[in-house]
């Protein structure tokens, strides 16, 4: 079956650490860009991160506190996100981007997992 | 920064037509995709690249662009089309994806 699973959410003290997953299955995972959206609760999609074949990209706004990495051999996307803030508080996703040059959108979403960040 | 503007709300009839739009500067040189999102689930590729429809997408399901406005337009609109519905393009000035706000689709 072709999916994205997340995990590696849960609570975590302002200015804290975690490291979330993103397990690919059922396709050619190091031929495809994987991407993270966030969702803060009540609000809208915000885009995180990307990592293509090639670059990484990322929101100006996180200012470098959060990385991503990939293993192509065991089909995982990590985030790594550091110097954690309440405004971290969302639902995550990771989602697969169907195509080169930014023309075919996420075709292919997880389910999400929640960080929460909090005292 | 690229800014896309999406009405906060649409309310429509069932089997009438839905017109959402997504506003940005001479958004018709990039390419807008669209998703839908259920309440509690995951966003759900509907048009991408301004009107194509993924498969298993209905066909009531469209999309436009032109100028400076992207429409998604949902023909004989079903209540189980009530949704959260967001646009998104890629932004080659700042090498970000950025979503639009957002409209939420009530079906009447």
């Amino acid at each position: 079956e072709v999916q994205l699973v997340e995990s590696g959410g849960g609570l975590v003290k302002p200015g804290g650490s975690l490291r979330l997953s993103c397990a690919a299955s059922g396709f050619t995972f190091s031929t495809y860009s994987i991407n993270w959206v966030r969702q803060a609760p009540g609000k809208g999609l915000e885009w995180v991160i990307s990592s293509t074949t090639n670059y990484i990209y990322e929101a100006e706004s996180l200012k470098g506190r959060f990385t991503i990495s990939r293993d192509n051999a065991k089909n995982l996307v990590f985030l790594q996100m550091n110097s954690l803030r309440a405004e971290d508080t969302a639902v995550y996703y990771c989602a697969r981007e169907n195509g080169p040059n930014w023309n075919y959108g996420f075709d292919l979403w997880g389910l999400g997992t929640l960080v929460t960040v909090s005292s | 920064s690229y800014v896309l503007t999406q009405p906060p709300s649409v309310s429509v009839a069932p089997g009438t037509t839905a017109r959402l739009t997504c506003g940005g500067n001479k958004i018709a040189i990039k390419s807008v995709h669209w998703y839908q999102q259920m309440p509690g689930q995951a966003p759900v590729l509907v048009i991408y690249y301004d009107s194509d429809r993924p498969s298993g997408i209905p066909e009531r399901f469209s999309g436009s662009n032109s100028g400076n406005t992207a429409t998604l337009t949902i023909s004989r609109v079903e209540a189980g089309d009530e949704a959260d519905y967001y646009c998104q393009v890629w932004d080659g000035d700042t090498d970000h994806w950025v979503f639009g706000g957002g409209t939420k689709l009530t079906v009447l």
